[in-house]
């Protein structure tokens, strides 16, 4: 069973626009959450994380919110540029329990010059 | 930046053959992870380790081995490899917070 769920497999933006890429996951013991960035044939690469602790943290023109109370966490990119034109996924943790990553199905964004 | 590195990248072999992916780090990391991922796919935990001598099964079922004999090496093994491995294996690690990933290997079984 899927503890993390990316429900749109993809995402069209206009350069300069607010992209905004969704998150649901159903373990109420993650405490730890991640979005990564993948281009094909490459391993993913970190971006933000957030604590569950918090429900915003900011980095560049990257912006992680969590809802604790819906298992919910988004990613905005303001403003999307075509070099962010990627798969991106989402991923938790429990950090009590060893740690282990839960990923998503990823959502590919294609940023349109 | 990431210093974690898999060998090869990309691989092409016959059914039967066995076959070991490298992975390695240089970050001191005690805990390192085997991810496969197909295409439109979540990355599927398939192999983890705490640390040096110890490794348990992920939550995704899988033919393949691990060892960890050293605290910077944490190798693939696939006895006797079948179309069903083609996939993409991503190697990572981490301390206590983000798992850092190496570039992949694309395994292609024919």
């Amino acid at each position: 069973d899927q503890q993390v769920k990316q429900n749109s497999p993809s995402l069209s933006v206009q350069e300069g626009r607010i992209s905004i890429l969704n998150c649901d996951y159903t373990n109420s013991m993650f405490d730890y959450f991640l979005w990564y960035k993948k281009y094909p044939a490459e391993g993913p690469t970190f971006l933000i994380s957030i604590s569950s602790i918090k429900d915003k943290n900011e980095d560049g023109r990257f912006t992680v919110f969590l809802n604790k109370s819906a298992k919910h966490l988004s990613l905005h990119i303001v403003p999307s540029q075509p070099g962010d034109s990627a798969v991106y996924f989402c991923a938790a943790s429990d950090r009590y329990n060893f740690n282990k990553f839960y990923f998503g199905s990823g959502t590919k964004l294609n940023v349109k010059p | 930046e990431a210093d974690i590195y898999q060998t090869p990248r990309y691989l092409v072999i016959g059914t039967g053959k066995k076959i070991t992916l490298e992975c390695s780090q240089t970050m001191g990391h005690d805990k390192m992870y085997w991810y496969q991922q197909d295409p439109g796919m979540e990355l599927h935990l398939i192999h983890y380790s705490y640390g040096v001598n110890s490794t348990e099964k992920g939550d995704l079922s899988s033919e393949s081995t691990v060892s960890r004999i050293r605290t910077e090496h944490f190798p693939l093994t696939l006895e006797s490899a079948r179309p069903s491995h083609t996939s993409q294996y991503l190697c990572a690690s981490s301390d206590q917070g983000e798992a850092f990933f190496g570039q992949g290997t694309r395994l292609t079984v024919v």
